[in-house]
């Protein structure tokens, strides 16, 4: 994997609903791994940012996890609030800051 | 509220203008990091100064320049604008200067080129 890519495109959710969305990074180009989550209108906001393999971060309801050797990192959402609709951007900084599309959440009461 | 301001908020200019764009970030912060938002292409970096010196260049364009002033703040110019140019172009600023420094963003400024 040459860029960052990060699954599904977009997703729909019922509150109260658990999710996890797929950010996959070059392993041979990986320094830092950055979540942000960006709200329409506003600017991103750092979620976590993780470097080692097998790193887990937990912030509230929302919680990360990191593999180095294989490329990709996870992003949980437990109980799913309206609050939480958001696009979710995963960023690998190695020799560059590079970022996958987002993943674009939508919680319906 | 992240503490990094970005000046102006909106541009509107003509296409092979010059604008420059400006950054202050938060009290105590070194680097500063631009970003480039267009519509088709998500999130783009283009550039990291750290305390004053260039860090890392991600894709910015040979017409785009930025630096970094002594009292930290920085400044994104671009010239010979084209319509691809419009965008929103953000700021962020972290503590330190490595890659794995939590960034914080400031609300970003819209070029639109006419």
């Amino acid at each position: 994997i040459l860029n960052v890519e990060q699954s599904p495109q977009s997703l729909h959710v019922q509150e109260g609903d658990s999710t996890n969305f797929t950010c996959s990074f070059p392993s041979s180009n990986f320094y830092a791994l950055h979540w942000y989550r960006w709200e329409t209108a506003k600017s991103p906001e750092a979620l976590f940012v993780m470097t080692l393999n097998g790193d887990e971060k937990k912030k509230g309801r929302i919680s990360a996890t990191l593999n180095t050797k294989e490329g990709y990192s996870y992003l949980y959402i437990k109980g799913s609030q309206p609050e939480d609709s958001a696009t979710y951007l995963c960023g690998n900084y190695g020799q560059n800051f590079v970022f996958g599309p987002g993943t674009r959440l939508s919680v319906l009461p | 509220d992240s503490g990094v301001t970005q000046t102006p908020k909106h541009l509107i200019t003509a296409t092979g203008q010059r604008v420059t764009l400006r950054c202050s970030p938060r009290s105590g912060d070194l680097s500063v990091y631009w970003y480039q938002q267009s519509l088709d292409q998500g999130l783009q970096f283009l550039i990291h100064y750290y305390n004053g010196e260039e860090r890392a260049k991600g894709n910015i364009l040979e017409r785009f320049s930025a630096q970094q002033f002594p009292d930290l703040h920085s400044e994104l110019n671009l010239s010979s604008l084209e319509l691809g140019d419009s965008a929103l172009y953000f700021c962020a600023s972290s503590v330190y200067s490595g890659r794995a420094n939590e960034q914080f963003f400031g609300p970003g400024t819209r070029l639109t080129v006419l």
